[in-house]
């Protein structure tokens, strides 16, 4: 069945660092992808996402590129800051399941 | 605001009492989900619903059951607690091909 597949965390870096966060996937056909934010406390919040193969993502200086050839969908932050201390959520929509699968999460902490 | 309402938001429950968690949306989506979320296993979904009177399973259903008699409301019941049931549960509604989630619900079951 499909699946999505996360680096591990958790990830600490300092402030004004530069975040990747690894995600793979296993899917039939061209599902479309995810990243998810949960803060603290908080529910789910949609980060970004993208439909087809090369596209690319990006909200709030986070960007990830859809990658069909290694089927991939990295989540890239230039210069993280404190207040993006989170969890991240890796997530396919499978169209055949009709449903969203989630990777495990990455939680990443940022130290100013 | 627009949105979906969970309640409530903590539970403390003993082994083999029941409840229900509750989910309202405002949206009008058709589609309408719950999940549980665990440390290091992601959400994954126990039931889901794409319209009023239809409902279906999804990957860890077995000690809950939903209904859908409204497009708003998505019930959650719990039969029948244990300990294992022990975790913090969302609900999710589709909409034009966006997922928008609850706050949560954190249940614990001692």
């Amino acid at each position: 069945g499909d699946s999505v597949t996360q680096m591990e965390g958790p990830v600490t870096l300092s402030e004004e660092a530069f975040l990747t966060i690894n995600c793979t996937y296993t899917a039939t056909g061209y599902p479309s992808l995810f990243w998810y934010v949960q803060y603290p406390g908080e529910g789910l919040q949609l980060l970004l996402k993208a439909t087809k193969a090369d596209d690319k993502g990006s909200n709030k200086g986070f960007e990830a590129t859809y990658r069909k050839e290694t089927t991939s969908f990295h989540l890239e932050k230039g210069s993280v800051q404190v207040s993006d201390s989170a969890v991240y959520f890796c997530a396919l929509f499978s169209g055949g399941y009709n449903k969203l699968i989630f990777g495990a999460g990455t939680r990443l902490a940022v130290h100013p | 605001n627009a949105g979906v309402t969970q309640t409530p938001k903590f539970q403390v429950l003993k082994t083999g009492q029941s409840m229900t968690l509750q989910c309202a949306q405002d949206m009008n989506h058709e589609y309408m989900s719950w999940y549980r979320q665990d440390p290091g296993m992601g959400l994954r979904l126990i039931h889901y619903s794409v319209g009023a009177g239809i409902t279906d399973q999804g990957e860890v259903p077995n000690g809950y059951n939903v209904s859908r008699s409204t497009t708003e409301d998505f019930p959650l019941r719990l039969l029948s607690a244990a300990p294992s049931q022990t975790s913090v549960y969302f609900c999710a509604s589709r909409g034009g091909g966006s997922y928008t989630f609850g706050s949560g619900t954190r249940l614990t079951v001692v």
